[in-house]
């Protein structure tokens, strides 16, 4: 059963400082990983997806990696600003034709001006 | 475009009493997804819909949950007699393309069971 862990649960960090929030996973067998932000009370909003054949993607002050042999990725965020304080969650999909996706909990970031 | 939305976007009941939350997926994906998010317990997979195919149910957690899809776009979650441990935002997600493609998600659907 794949486990998909992220630690810490919380960050607070000062605006402008570049940050990296880890997620790892127990099954390496995975179709893509990708990672979404979730502010409070609102629904989930996708951020990035890397294929299993990727190493990385990138979208303006964000880049991801994918270690799929180590089960690891990473979320790259570039010059933090208040703005992106929210909960980053990482999300495995398994192989096959079984499209569920298995979350972390998530990491809280809190962006302090 | 419009994107995925759900109703009610809040809903108290009394424990006992049947809930049903709705779906409305992007126009045109295929397939579609029901999440639960319960506080301390991350975000939990329920049933996944693709297409004219049977449905995925694995996630459900007791047979007192049920969901449907009409017509391959609006999708309805049951929640028969309702208990406390019900209590979680429900999400529900599409998809253009079930295997590689992103998940849209809606804004969610709080129940409150007292």
């Amino acid at each position: 059963k794949q486990e998909v862990t992220q630690i810490p649960a919380a960050l607070s960090v000062p605006e402008g400082e570049n940050l990296v929030l880890n997620c790892s996973f127990t099954d390496s067998a995975i179709y893509n990983l990708q990672w979404f932000r979730q502010d409070p009370g609102k629904g989930l909003t996708s951020l990035l997806l890397i294929q299993s054949s990727q190493r990385e993607q990138t979208s303006g002050r964000l880049n991801a990696s994918l270690d799929k042999s180590s089960g690891r990725s990473t979320l790259y965020i570039a010059a933090s600003q208040p703005g992106d304080s929210a909960t980053y969650l990482c999300a495995v999909k398994g192989t096959g034709a079984n499209s569920k996706l298995t979350f972390g909990k998530g990491i809280t970031l809190s962006v302090r001006p | 475009g419009a994107g995925v939305s759900q109703s009610p976007s809040n809903k108290v009941t009394e424990k006992g009493k049947d809930v049903e939350l709705r779906c409305d997926p992007i126009s045109g994906h295929t397939a579609l997804y029901w999440y639960r998010q319960s506080l301390g317990q991350g975000l939990e997979f329920l049933i996944y819909f693709q297409g004219n195919s049977a449905p995925d149910k694995s996630g459900l957690p007791s047979d007192r949950f049920s969901a449907e899809r009409t017509g391959g776009s609006v999708s309805t979650l049951t929640i028969q007699r309702t208990q406390q441990e019900d209590s979680a935002v429900y999400l529900c997600a599409s998809s253009l393309v079930p295997l590689r493609d992103t998940q849209y998600f809606g804004p969610g659907t709080r129940l409150t069971v007292l």
